[in-house]
């Protein structure tokens, strides 16, 4: 058990449907980070927020929108779906905000997301 | 950009075979390189890290060496187990401010009895 923890495990939806996964990080982590694993496209990063604040995009569409609250929970928002959209999200927690390899990053297990 | 190679999968083993996965790596600068494992049904949990060339990680048995000649980080074991049966992931980061991971597509390993 990392302590990264993520709701909810599963979610089946249907095209043009919204919707929001949610993350808790380990205590004491300030950055959160996301990661979208497809069979097509592999894990891919999304975005990272440190201690509420935007710090970096990765490949993140323009439909999908993230945020980190005063508790340092992160909610990762998915609008207009798409079949494509089908992947399974992880968010991971880091202490740092820059810390590179001196700051591991703890995975949840992920929300399996099935667009149909 | 920065990107990882990995060799592909599935590697298919006996127990107590001699494992060795592939990495190889594109990036400027000098990353850290990782290895991450995702056993079925899980998150990604770090298996060992190296930061500097020549750097040697280990952790469980697993052991992959910085070479930054080669760009390579190849991951090996010395005698699998049933129970290593899974996917193994590389990754680099660099230190440019931020901690994004930049994944290999991950080969699975199915060890078998």
């Amino acid at each position: 058990d990392s302590g990264v923890t993520q709701t909810p495990k599963h979610l089946i939806t249907a095209t043009g449907q919204r919707v929001t996964l949610r993350c808790s990080p380990r205590s004491g982590d300030l950055s959160v980070y996301w990661y979208q694993q497809s069979l097509d496209q592999g894990l891919q990063f999304l975005i990272h927020y440190y201690n509420g604040e935007e710090r970096a995009k990765g490949n993140i569409l323009e439909r999908f929108s993230a945020q980190q609250f005063p508790d340092l929970h992160s909610e990762l928002n998915l609008s207009s779906l798409e079949l494509g959209d089908s992947a399974l999200y992880f968010c991971a927690s880091s202490v740092m905000a820059s810390g590179g390899a001196y700051d591991t990053q703890y995975f949840g297990p992920g929300t399996r997301l099935t667009v149909l | 950009g920065d990107s990882v190679t990995q060799m592909e999968g599935p590697v298919t083993l006996s127990e107590e075979a001699f494992l060795t996965i592939n990495c190889t790596y594109t990036a400027t600068g000098y990353p850290s390189l990782f290895w991450y494992v995702q056993y079925p049904g899980e998150g990604l949990q770090l298996l060992l890290k190296a930061t500097k060339a020549d750097d040697k990680g280990s952790n469980k048995g697993f052991e992959a060496t910085y070479r930054k000649e080669t760009t390579s980080f190849h991951l090996e074991k010395g005698s699998v187990q049933v129970s290593d049966s899974a996917v193994y992931f590389c990754a680099l980061s660099r230190f440019s401010g931020y901690n994004k991971l930049i994944f290999g597509a991950g080969t699975r390993l199915a060890v078998h009895p």
